[in-house]
Formats: structure tokens, C-alpha cells, sequence
């Protein structure tokens, strides 16, 4: 089974700093790899995933997220947060193209102040 | 377009008592559907998932069961709540075969 930590449950960061959320997994076998993103008052939504070739993905909103299998790591980076970035990032992992299910870490709180 | 409808958006309920969520999809068929929980300061947690009419499969032992009566319809049920089973209950589709999730809104159940 696979399971996912996320290493900062909240990260408090100022307008137009850089932001990294750290997202570590366990898996024995090779993974898909996602960051969801919940806005307040609103559901997740895809922020980005890994499925395979480069492990430097792109996603909405300026985020990018580094895919480091020899470390099992997937953090997400922004390099300048605006006020509307503030939400809750979940970082998930699927088993490979057969399963169904996404596990998902506890997620991290980003608060983005003036 | 694809829509996901979950309510009620909260509901508080003693003790004891029943409960129902229903979740409806619009736009697709034969969504893979969804329930999780995001009890606070935890991740979420997958509690059941369908890839078809009648096929449920359940992730973890609770005092919860889920049903799918139709294609796109998932109901969550409960005979006697807990106060465990209070929390944001999440119901989502993906399309069987890719890897994305679209998530409802979510039902916020606090059990007194």
C-alpha cells in the first residue's frame, strides 16, 4: 500500500515569495502523482499531476511540481504567491494505471498575507 | 459539460439517527464514483468506490455503507451515527480508465 506525507501542515508566506510544499511517498511499485488544491468555500480541483517522462511538471495558476523518485518526493513550488493563492494543497498518489484509488496526504494550509 | 451535485451542503444530526447523502454526476456515463471523508486537521480518506451500477467497494471497516441504485447516482448511508462519523464528506467521479478527479462540493456532518 502506498501512503503520502505531507511535512507542513501549515505554511504562512507573504505576497510575491517563493513557496514550497513538501510531499513525501511510500510505494513499492511505480506511482502516479497529483497536488489538488481547495480554495475556501470551494471543492479540489487539479492543480497538476506526474504520470510519467519529465519529472518537472506544469501546472494552472504558475505551480510546478518536481517528481524525485530516488528521494520519493513530490514538492510543489510557486516562486511568487499572490493573496489568492491561500487554500488548502493536498498531495495524492494513485498505483499505476489499474487502480482506482488516490491516497492523499493531510495537506498543507497556505496563508499568502500582504 | 459534466457536473457533480452533492447535498446538503451541512447537516447536523444527534446521535443515533440515520443518514443519507446523495450524489448525482450529469454530463457522463459510466463515471467511476467516489466517497471520501476529511475528518479535521486529517487527509482525506477514501471510504468507498464504485466503477458500476451495484459494485461498491469499501476501503476501510466503518459504521458507514454506500449504494449505487443508478449509473450516476452514490448515495452514503449510515443506520445509527456515531460521533466519529462527523466530518466533511466529499463525494467525486473520474472517468473509468483516467486518473483525474472532479470533486463535489462537499457535506459538512457534525454528529451531537
Amino acid at each position: 500500500a502506498q501512503s503520502v506525507t505531507q511535512l507542513d501542515s501549515q505554511v504562512p508566506v507573504f505576497e510575491e515569495a517563493p513557496v514550497e510544499l513538501r510531499c513525501n511517498y511510500s510505494s513499492s511499485v511505480s506511482v502516479y502523482l497529483f497536488w489538488y488544491v481547495q480554495y475556501p468555500n470551494q471543492g479540489l480541483q487539479l492543480l497538476l499531476k506526474y504520470l510519467s517522462g519529465s519529472t518537472l511538471v506544469k501546472g494552472i495558476n504558475g505551480f510546478e511540481a518536481e517528481f524525485n523518485k530516488s528521494q520519493t518526493s513530490f514538492h510543489l513550488r510557486k516562486p511568487s504567491v499572490h493573496i489568492s493563492d491561500t487554500a488548502e494543497y493536498f498531495c495524492a498518489v494513485r498505483k499505476g494505471s489499474n487502480d482506482y484509488k488516490l491516497s492523499f496526504g493531510a495537506g498543507t494550509t497556505v496563508t499568502v498575507r500582504a | 459539460s459534466q457536473t457533480i451535485h452533492q447535498w446538503p451542503a451541512t447537516l447536523v444530526q444527534p446521535v443515533g439517527s440515520p443518514l443519507s447523502l446523495e450524489c448525482t454526476v450529469e454530463g457522463t456515463s459510466n463515471p467511476n464514483l467516489y466517497w471520501y471523508r476529511q475528518a479535521a486537521g486529517r487527509g482525506l480518506q477514501l471510504l468507498f468506490y464504485s466503477v458500476g451500477i451495484g459494485q461498491i467497494s469499501s476501503e476501510v471497516p466503518q459504521n458507514l455503507s454506500a449504494s449505487r441504485p443508478q449509473d450516476r447516482q452514490f448515495i452514503l448511508s449510515s443506520k445509527k451515527l456515531l460521533l466519529s462519523d462527523s466530518g466533511f464528506y466529499l463525494c467525486a467521479w473520474s472517468v473509468s480508465g483516467e486518473e483525474k478527479l472532479f470533486f463535489g462540493s462537499g457535506t459538512q456532518l457534525s454528529v451531537l
